[in-house]
């Protein structure tokens, strides 16, 4: 069964360092996510992003935060200056279709900014 | 935006005993609410998902039900085992494209035997 996978699954970084975390949906779908989760604390919506493009993306992603999809089949989150707070597990979602359609969430990224 | 409430935290249950999880939700245009399931450092996995034109689904031990007027939907496991034990989130997706989910709290169940 085909799923999203993500690298790398542990990212440490100094406070004010880039950090790129990679995803490579499932290869059918078109829609792709990226969620974050603060340890112990709900899953948040942080970017949605279709036909090469962001659709919606919320308050927690300010201008430190873009996202790309260089090519066929990565999908990439980019934190330009990384800030204690981003310390949380981020996960990449894909979605076949909207509204009625599945989010099949990777593995995520743990991220540790110190 | 949306705004999505979850009940109980915690809850704890013995083998064989059936646990319910609630939730409720804000924005009536919301139409789809899935149920994800995360046990220690894993990815949520959908467990159960209910469209808005749609009362009830059961899918064998698993059942949701939604109450559009109320804007509420719970979770309902029966006879459960330990391995139900895991963090249950309730989620709601609005129209649009490339609809977010919105989650909730979050219910840790613990499955005793």
């Amino acid at each position: 069964e085909p799923e999203v996978t993500q690298t790398p699954s542990h990212q440490v970084t100094q406070m004010g360092q880039e950090v790129i975390l990679r995803c490579v949906p499932i290869s059918n779908h078109l829609y792709f996510y990226w969620y974050r989760q603060i340890l112990g604390q709900k899953v948040e919506f942080l970017v949605s992003f279709y036909n090469n493009e962001i659709s919606e993306k919320s308050e927690i992603f300010d201008d430190q935060f873009s996202v790309e999809r260089p090519d066929g089949s990565n999908f990439t989150l980019k934190i330009r200056s990384t800030k204690l707070e981003d310390s949380a597990m981020y996960f990449c979602a894909s979605s076949q279709g909207q509204s009625y359609n599945e989010q099949f969430f990777g593995p995520g990224t743990r991220l540790t900014v110190l | 935006g949306e705004n999505v409430e979850q009940h109980p935290s915690t809850l704890s249950v013995q083998e064989g005993d059936s646990a319910v999880i609630k939730c409720t939700y804000s924005d009536s245009a919301s139409n789809y609410f899935p149920w994800y399931k995360q046990e220690l450092g894993k990815r949520p996995q959908l467990i159960i998902d209910i469209r808005s034109n749609v009362g009830e689904k059961k899918d064998q031990r698993i059942a949701v039900t939604l109450n559009k007027t109320a804007k509420h939907f719970s979770l309902h496991i029966t006879e459960t085992q330990p391995e139900d034990s895991a963090v249950y989130f309730c989620a709601a997706r609005g129209t649009g494209t490339a609809s977010k989910l919105t989650f909730g709290t979050g219910t840790r169940l613990q499955v005793t035997l």
